[in-house]
């Protein structure tokens, strides 16, 4: 059980196209979700925390009119890269903890390789 | 939330027990340790969360001395698929909607044939 879906896995873009990136929960209602950017070699860095139907909350120097989050319901958020550019190619991985008492803390998704060429 | 410390890397072999020490020595009362696993390109993965004492699971033990400044992730037998990046956190209750991750710089374990 806890099953988070993040996709797509990979992918490319043009400098200063939009990506969006979709996180769900396969089977349990994630109240909460966070999104984490991963650069080579380097930890997970926090970005933001989505509560369902409320407005995401982004970690100082995270710009939250270039990272859009979106919680809409219980099962699914979205992060929308606007205006990628290079220096926004990452690892970026959602994570998600909701109502169910699944005994395995917070699970993340299997992440999304953003290049931006 | 309580600061971590963790070696940057760890060599073994297949076979041996592993064990990682993260040091956190300004853990508040209410906090949790909790250990993840990141193999390359995918997401952490939970592996073991404690409060004192002793914790074991069917992948790993985690022992917290009794001043829970510091705690040690064991491994027991790695074998190659072990090699990963393990990261230790310390923070509220893990079940606790609301509560964000927030993680150090982790420990590359390398396990070597």
């Amino acid at each position: 059980g806890a099953v988070v879906s993040q996709h797509p896995s990979r992918v490319i873009c043009k400098s200063g196209t939009s990506v969006k990136i979709e996180c769900r929960s396969l089977d349990f209602q994630a109240t909460t979700m966070f999104w984490y950017r991963q650069f080579p070699k380097q930890s997970l860095m926090l970005m933001a925390t989505s509560n369902e139907g409320s407005k995401a909350t982004y970690e100082q120097g995270v710009e939250k009119d270039k990272f859009l989050i979106n919680h809409a319901s219980l099962t699914l958020s979205t992060l929308t890269v606007t205006s990628a550019h290079p220096e926004d190619s990452s690892f970026y991985i959602c994570s998600a903890i909701g109502t169910v008492n699944t005994n395995y803390g917070y699970t993340f998704g299997s992440g999304t390789r953003l290049t931006v060429v | 939330l309580a600061k971590t410390t963790q070696p940057i890397s760890m060599d073994s072999y297949e076979g041996q027990e592993v064990n990682i020490t993260c040091s956190h020595n300004n853990i508040a009362t209410n906090d949790y340790i909790t250990w993840y696993q990141q193999f390359p390109s995918q997401g952490p993965r939970f592996i073991i969360q404690g409060y004192k004492t002793k914790v074991t699971n069917e992948v790993a033990s985690l022992f917290i001395p009794a001043d829970r400044k510091s705690s040690t992730l064991s491994l027991p037998r790695v074998s190659l698929s072990d090699t990963a990046v393990y990261y230790c956190l310390v923070g509220g209750l893990i079940k606790a909607a609301g509560n964000k991750l927030t993680f150090g710089g982790g420990t590359r374990v390398l396990v070597k044939p």
